[in-house]
């Protein structure tokens, strides 16, 4: 079975620039979810979706979006880049059933803004 | 609301010593507990998950943990480290209500030879 993929691994990208970052979950999985994570603020939560609604949206501006897929893949999109969201981008997948289901997570991508 | 404090941002044990990785929740629920683990320029592992089945849970890779609901602790533990098991280690929460995964700040672990 696939695990989460998520493209691409890298990008450098100019202040003032957007940026559109993919997500495949693993198959059969309907919830998506987005982490940032940075050396100064840890791992912290941008937004969950589940059969493309979002169910909850973290503490992030609204240069912060995302959307999901009919066939659960996932996009996040960040306009006007800063440098300060230079960062580790996380997507995981679940299953979604319960609270106790597990999340599984991508590789990343590694944003840096220049 | 639900979080969780991991004491100790570095831990250094030799190879062959016990691993002892700490981690405290607050939750005003049974919480569900998860551990994973992460290495450089990767995304996170699932070592193990707590959902009240039984309170010692055992893991991959020789790691298990211990839900004490009087000490609030979901501690991290291995017999015997391995070089191999230099990686961040995080504890998380899950929170159903908002459908995310509530982590602490992390624990890089070193083993020593």
């Amino acid at each position: 079975k696939a695990g989460v993929t998520q493209t691409p691994r890298y990008l450098i990208k100019t202040r003032g620039q957007q940026v559109t970052l993919s997500c495949s979950p693993i198959s059969g999985h309907r919830s998506v979810s987005w982490y940032q994570q940075t050396p100064g603020q840890g791992l912290q939560f941008l937004f969950e979706y589940f059969s493309e609604t979002q169910r909850n949206k973290g503490n992030f501006p609204g240069r912060f979006s995302g959307r999901q897929f009919s066939n659960s893949r996932s996009e996040m999109n960040v306009s006007t880049l800063e440098l300060g969201d230079s960062a580790l981008y996380l997507c995981a997948s679940s299953q979604a059933t319960g609270g106790g289901t597990e999340a599984f997570f991508g590789q990343g991508t590694r944003l840096t803004v220049v | 609301a639900q979080s969780v404090t991991q004491l100790g941002s570095h831990v250094s044990v030799s190879e062959g010593a016990l691993v002892l990785l700490r981690c405290n929740y607050s939750s005003s629920v049974p919480p569900y507990l998860f551990w994973y683990v992460q290495y450089p320029n990767q995304g996170l592992q699932l070592l193990l998950k707590y959902t009240s089945a039984a309170t010692l849970v055992k893991g991959i890779n020789g790691f298990e943990a211990e839900f004490k609901k009087s000490e609030t602790s979901f501690h991290l533990t291995k017999p015997s480290a391995h070089m191999s098991d230099a990686a961040e280690y995080f504890c998380a929460v899950s929170d159903p209500g908002t459908y995310k995964y509530i982590f602490g700040t992390g624990t890089r672990l070193k083993v020593l030879a």
